[in-house]
């Protein structure tokens, strides 16, 4: 079955570590998104990409880098400059079949 | 810059009251517009979405939403709620000429037996 992966589930990291999410997707989807979801603030956009090797800065693009070297893939590194790391994190594809989403990463910086 | 606004963050109602939570957006071109729900607990899920034709979509669960291009906006409505219809509700736009894909900041409903 196609679909979004994302991995892990629960990541925890200590300050001042850059860690990076994992996505991967077998839709042959071209965009590829990146959302951060806090408590009363929604899914705010992180970076997205529409083809191998580009990508777009989102709304909240500070402290947070990706790459997209091949099509199924786009990770997302959340850096030490991000002040506030600790989110739920969500993966995102879009092709000419819509949207789909993956499971999401909590990460806890402690 | 492309925005997407939801009216409420919070409603609370009553079981078999109507509901209506207000999208609207900013960008002028033409746009595929969706309404996702989260229940407590658990993943995105889509509810309707509008491409193109009937302004007035129904999606699953017996919500619809209407398109009014004019006002740029793509209520969600349901005309007798559920206890189970509690959850989040986004909105959500992406252009047709470009890929970024926004979502409104969502709309708590709590629906109260």
């Amino acid at each position: 079955d196609g679909g979004i992966t994302q991995s892990p589930k629960y990541l925890f990291r200590k300050e001042g570590q850059n860690v990076t999410l994992s996505c991967e997707q077998n839709l042959n989807h071209d965009a590829m998104y990146w959302y951060r979801q806090d408590p009363g603030q929604g899914l705010r956009l992180i970076y997205y990409s529409q083809i191998v090797n580009d990508f777009q800065k989102g709304d909240i693009a500070e402290g947070y880098s990706v790459s997209r070297e091949k099509k199924e893939s786009f990770p997302l590194t959340v850096t030490s400059a991000q002040k506030n790391p600790t989110a739920f994190y969500l993966c995102a594809s879009y092709g000419t079949n819509g949207y789909t989403f993956g499971s999401g990463t909590r990460l806890t910086v402690v | 810059a492309q925005s997407v606004s939801q009216h409420n963050h919070h409603v609370i109602l009553s079981e078999a009251a109507s509901l209506e939570l207000g999208c609207n957006y900013s960008y002028g071109g033409t746009v595929n517009l969706f309404w996702y729900v989260q229940y407590p607990g658990q993943h995105l899920q889509l509810l309707l979405k509008y491409f193109s034709g009937d302004p007035l979509v129904k999606g699953i669960k017996g919500f619809e939403a209407e398109f009014i291009k004019s006002k740029f906006s793509f209520n969600l409505r349901k005309p007798s709620v559920q206890w189970s219809d509690t959850a989040e509700y986004f909105c959500a736009v992406i252009p047709i000429s470009w890929g970024k894909f926004q979502f409104g900041a969502g709309t708590q409903v709590v629906v109260t037996p």
